[in-house]
């Protein structure tokens, strides 16, 4: 059984640079959210994505945008990033209405954003 | 809309007893939570509490929920050197797996 896995782990991009995170899934789990941490603050939910589309979205404006893959792998993307986009990246992996106990969090993806 | 709350900093004895204090707003929560993040890992679930029951212990975990004032602690007894890291408390969205956090508390234990 593999737990959840980030890319990269570190990043440093330019303001309006794009960007692509990568999360693979817990082995068996289908459900992949996406969550942004400011440094010092929680984190904050972004989006989920279930069965390859978006299944529920927090406060977070277009230019953050995802994938999943028929393996269950997903992909958050963030179009003209702002210097307050840096965050430490999370992404939690479940089996769809399982409930928390059953989702698993990774390590994250830190972005700078300069 | 939905906000958490807790205070940001905490520092105790090893041997003593640590207690972590969240409000939150949404009173519609089936479920609450304490999730544990130190640094280079991911969060970790480490308990919840079911909305109709006011305390639970699981080993050196105590929570209690005071539903009327919308208030959740996290006791740790006997708080060890290896608790020190950031406690997260949480409540779902619409009670589903989709988490608001609270701010987070620093725990810090020194010998």
């Amino acid at each position: 059984e593999t737990g959840v896995t980030q890319s990269p782990t570190h990043l440093i991009k330019t303001r309006g640079q794009q960007v692509t995170l990568r999360c693979s899934s817990q082995s068996g789990h289908n459900t992949v959210s996406w969550y942004q941490q400011a440094l010092g603050q929680g984190p904050q939910f972004i989006f989920q994505y279930y069965r390859e589309e978006e299944n529920g979205r927090g406060n977070f404006p277009p230019r953050f945008s995802g994938l999943q893959f028929p393996n269950y792998s997903s992909e958050l993307n963030v179009n003209a990033l702002e210097l307050d986009d840096s965050a430490l990246y999370l992404c939690a992996s479940s089996p769809f209405g399982q409930g928390v106990d059953e989702q698993y969090f990774g390590p994250g993806t830190r972005l700078t954003v300069t | 809309g939905e906000d958490v709350e807790q205070s940001l900093f905490l520092s105790v004895r090893e041997g003593d007893s640590s207690v972590i204090n969240c409000t939150y707003t949404d009173s519609s929560s089936t479920y609450l939570y304490w999730y544990k993040q130190e640094p280079g890992a991911g969060l970790q679930l480490l308990t919840y509490i079911f909305s109709n029951m006011d305390m639970k212990q699981d080993q050196r975990l105590t929570v209690l929920l005071n539903k009327k004032d919308k208030h959740l602690s996290l006791r740790i007894a006997d708080t060890q050197t290896g608790d020190s890291a950031i406690y997260f408390c949480a409540e779902s969205i619409e009670n589903t797996d989709k988490l608001i956090f609270g701010t987070g508390t620093r725990l810090q234990v020194f010998p």
